[in-house]
């Protein structure tokens, strides 16, 4: 069965430093992965995808992913993290060729602490 | 930029009660989703819809029924509530063929069933 495990609920990290967040998503075809983040009382924004290609991908603010179909991973990483970026942060898979049809990550908390 | 708004932002409802959850989006997408949020549970989706009076289950619909009355507007509703909703609720839109990148969702409501 499809899953995506994200093994770490909360991460607090000070701002300025680097940040990983972990993604471990199980699925036998072709994934389609993203990043959401949800910041408090809003809905949930893209971050980042990957489809195919070059396994590491860019996204907004600073944020990028790298792919690894080895070990079936889609981490999530920052070189220097802001406050601002404190929010929950939901790795997706997405089951390719069906529109919508997507499989959400549990979610990791992050806390930049000042 | 893409507009889903939900109403209301927050419901507060009684046991065996009747609820409506209503969504509305501005930019003549196609699909929509109504998702359940609950902590330790990620997103997990309710119904959805390809188009104008037509509705969709999704991977929990029991209890739930949606309808889909203008490509604009899609609603979720609880016939009889029960403690077990108590959740937050997020709708989402993508134009038709679009892969899972374009959702956007809404800001959420939060709904407390007692």
């Amino acid at each position: 069965a499809q899953s995506v495990t994200q093994p770490d609920a909360r991460v607090t990290v000070s701002e300025g430093a680097s940040l990983q967040l972990r993604c471990k998503y199980s699925y036998s075809g072709t994934p389609y992965l993203f990043w959401y983040v949800q910041y408090p009382r809003q809905g949930l924004q893209l971050l980042l995808k990957y489809y195919s290609g070059d396994p590491v991908v860019q996204g907004v603010n600073g944020f990028e992913a790298e792919f690894s179909k080895s070990n079936s991973s889609f981490h999530l990483r920052k070189a220097s993290v802001h406050w601002s970026d404190s929010a929950v942060y939901f790795c997706v898979l997405s089951l390719a060729g069906n529109t919508g049809k997507l499989i959400f990550g549990l979610g990791t908390t992050l806390q930049v602490q000042p | 930029e893409a507009a889903v708004t939900q109403s209301p932002r927050s419901k507060v409802a009684v046991t065996g009660g009747k609820v409506t959850l209503s969504c509305h989006q501005t930019n003549n997408h196609d699909y929509m989703y109504w998702y359940r949020q609950d902590t330790g549970h990620g997103l997990r989706l309710i119904h959805y819809s390809y188009v104008a009076d037509s509705t969709e289950k999704g991977d929990i619909p029991d209890g739930y029924k949606a309808s889909r009355p203008s490509q604009e507007n899609f609603s979720l509703i609880l016939e009889l509530a029960s403690l077990s909703q108590t959740a937050v609720y997020f709708c989402a839109s993508t134009r038709q063929g679009e892969s899972a990148e374009t959702l956007y969702f809404g800001s959420g409501t939060r709904l407390t069933v007692l």
